[in-house]
């Protein structure tokens, strides 16, 4: 199975900062790799979607890049509304698999 | 609008049966790929099934299989998943999800609370 860990797991900034998650796969998966977010109470939203692009209605601030390993989800400037829980799941390989998440938490 | 609505969640005895549904409306069903996805309380997200477009293929959690099964019924837009032999640790909210481009999910119903206890 492909193992996703996400670091930090813990993320304290405040609104108007810059956000930078990172999910790293124990092998290559191309650029198969979604970025979610998920509010308390809520099911998870879809971000970003093969690795770097933005799924519909998400605002340009959101940003992925990456590929094999190494993956990187960008908040260019913090909203309130931005504050949540961030997963990544990798697209490609059986089982489908998801990072445990950082949590963007108000400094 | 798509819409997704998972229903059949409940308490139930370790070893016991549910099934749960999804009702889904906004767009071809047909089309998509469907999924479940579980989450314990407090706890990350975990695949559990996927169902190709046409039912004709499946994928399964190895720590599920044998005991959970998705199918669906596209006359219907039905989404389900039948649970058997339950366990304690298969307590979570279980989320059907809709296929996007490839195998991730662009919509998620609001999900349906499983709890397994005695």
């Amino acid at each position: 199975d492909i193992v996703l860990t996400q670091s930090p797991a813990t993320l304290s900034l405040s609104p108007g900062e810059r956000a930078t998650l990172s999910c790293r796969a124990s092998q290559s998966i191309s650029s198969y790799l979604a970025w979610y977010q998920q509010k308390p109470g809520q099911p998870p939203r879809l971000l970003i979607y093969d690795a770097s692009n933005r799924a519909t209605g998400i605002p340009a601030r959101f940003s992925g890049s990456g590929s094999g390993t190494d993956f990187t989800l960008t908040i260019s400037s913090l909203e309130p509304e931005d504050f949540a829980v961030y997963f990544c799941q990798q697209c490609t390989n059986w089982p489908l698999t998801f990072g445990g998440g950082t949590r963007v938490e108000i400094k | 609008d798509v819409r997704l609505l998972e229903s059949g969640g409940g308490l139930v005895q370790p070893g016991g049966s549910l099934r749960l549904s999804c009702a889904v409306s906004g767009f071809v069903f047909n089309n998509y790929a469907m999924t479940w996805v579980r989450q314990a309380p407090g706890k990350g997200l975990e695949w559990v099934s996927t169902v190709t477009s046409s039912g004709s293929h499946t994928y399964t959690a190895d720590s599920v299989k044998g005991r959970l099964a998705i199918s669906r019924d596209n006359s219907k837009n039905m989404l389900y998943l039948q649970m058997n032999d339950l366990r304690v640790d298969d307590t979570a909210i279980y989320y059907c999800a809709k296929g996007h481009i490839g195998w991730d999910f662009d919509s998620w119903g609001q999900g349906t609370l499983v709890t397994v206890s005695s």
